[in-house]
């Protein structure tokens, strides 16, 4: 398997709700991370999980909640959002952490905020 | 972190080989070169990475200058499916700053 799965791939959510996006790697990949990318931009960098700590946190507002209950699984909750969150959240795997390693990206999760 | 300079856009004719530079003048020591592309409503794809030497797989290849502040990632027969935002990135080697930080990349279109 040399895929990084991410659900669900389509989101539509009121300011009021939490949702929960899921990315899963079965690569024995230790370093996961989470982007946003908002349409015709480059995806930004929002957290980094290294064996499953959280070692790189963006300046993420706490309305995005990040948790990796195992090697293989990265959620990304999600509470009282606003419109502007509106975005394609992608999901990546490496082998490790460092450059020496290429990234695996997702599909990603198209979330519409109303 | 170390910036890249990508042209905005480029076209090649299909079935013609694509020369996409990047420059990194600022590259340190321990930076490892990385392209990845992204086609229409896709993720990001890997496709191939280096660090001083020139580098082939079964996508493309990196070509990186002596000095190591440019590279051209080399697409040897361009179909239409290579039509994609082209992404070249510098990720440091160490462990505490590694992170992928993207640039606007090169919207390369592939004329039939």
């Amino acid at each position: 398997d040399t895929e990084v799965t991410q659900t669900p791939k389509h989101l539509v959510m009121g300011m009021t709700n939490k949702k929960s996006l899921k990315c899963e790697q079965h690569m024995g990949h230790r370093a996961m991370y989470w982007y946003k990318q908002k349409a015709k931009k480059p995806p930004e960098l929002m957290f980094v999980y290294s064996y499953e700590k959280l070692s790189i946190n963006e300046s993420v507002p706490s309305r995005f909640s990040p948790e990796c209950p195992n090697s293989s699984l990265l959620n990304l909750h999600l509470h009282a959002l606003q419109p502007e969150d509106s975005a394609l959240y992608l999901c990546a795997s490496s082998q490790d952490r460092g450059g020496a390693y290429g990234y695996t990206f997702g599909s990603g999760t198209r979330l519409t905020v109303v | 972190d170390a910036k890249t300079t990508q042209p905005n856009s480029m076209e090649s004719n299909e079935e013609e080989p694509v020369h996409l530079p990047c420059n990194h003048s600022t590259i340190s020591g321990t930076d490892y070169i990385h392209w990845y592309r992204q086609l229409p409503s896709q993720g990001p794809e890997y496709v191939i990475h280096g660090l001083t030497s020139n580098v082939n797989n079964r996508m493309a290849s990196l070509a990186i200058a002596e000095d190591r502040k440019s590279s051209t990632l080399i697409l040897h027969r361009a179909t239409l499916r290579d039509a994609a935002v082209y992404y070249c990135i510098l990720s440091p080697r160490g462990v505490g700053n590694e992170k992928l930080t993207f640039g606007t990349g090169t919207r390369l279109t592939i004329i039939p």
